[in-house]
């Protein structure tokens, strides 16, 4: 186990659908990251939180809605949908801000979204 | 611009043999370069991390390279095991705190 877990780990929902992945994390960390992961692509950073506070948006459509309700779980909401936003959503932490020291982020395993 | 170029995209070898991943990058400033192992279906894992002034960390079977005049790591893989099996990917992380991803190299070993 990683320490970072990931709920669900499989969810295909219709574009008109509401939907929430979850994340909690059993490290202690302070710092929690929400990863795309499309094929032959990079992983692209969608959000940051740092102290339950978000401290990046990297241009990320509206339709997808972060929660950080306390430094141990973190939220995607998920509303109306493309078809494109079909990827592996990741999850990750780390002690603090990476940047502040070589520190390690650690995934959860996942949610492989299917929208159709 | 910022990027983590890796190849091969994929490499396909035989249990037992060695091969070796590159990865080069154009971050600037370098704060760190980490190798990270993902399975399928698994979320990446940290297989090693260099800062500027390391050239060579070992983990277990995988020992990682950092050139930082030349800008490009390697991750050597020595007597591959079927577990190998993965995807690797290297990550750059800047000094105005950017993390830069690769597209990784698919690994696949075969019996």
């Amino acid at each position: 186990e990683t320490g970072v877990t990931q709920t669900p780990r499989h969810l295909v929902m219709g574009m008109t659908n509401k939907k929430s992945l979850k994340c909690e994390q059993h490290l202690g960390h302070n710092a929690m990251y929400w990863y795309k992961q499309s094929a032959k692509k990079p992983l692209e950073l969608m959000f940051v939180y740092s102290l339950e506070e978000r401290v990046e948006n990297n241009s990320v459509p509206s339709r997808f809605s972060p929660e950080c309700p306390n430094s141990s779980h973190l939220f995607l909401h998920l509303h109306t949908l493309q078809p494109e936003d079909s990827a592996l959503y990741l999850c990750a932490s780390s002690q603090a801000l990476l940047g502040q020291g070589d520190l390690p982020l650690h995934f959860g395993n996942g949610t492989r979204l299917t929208v159709t | 611009k910022n990027q983590v170029e890796q190849s091969p995209q994929s490499l396909i070898i035989l249990e037992g043999k060695n091969c070796t991943l590159q990865c080069n990058y154009t971050v600037s400033p370098f704060s760190n370069l980490r190798w990270y192992k993902q399975d399928t279906g698994r979320g990446p894992v940290s297989l090693t991390i260099m800062t500027f002034s390391e050239n060579t960390k070992s983990n277990g079977r995988y020992t990682a390279t950092l050139d930082a005049d030349t800008k490009q790591s390697s991750l050597h893989i020595t007597a591959s095991q079927l577990s190998d099996s993965a995807s690797y990917i290297c990550v750059v992380s800047g000094g105005d705190d950017k993390i830069i991803f690769g597209k990784g190299t698919r690994l696949h070993i075969l019996p």
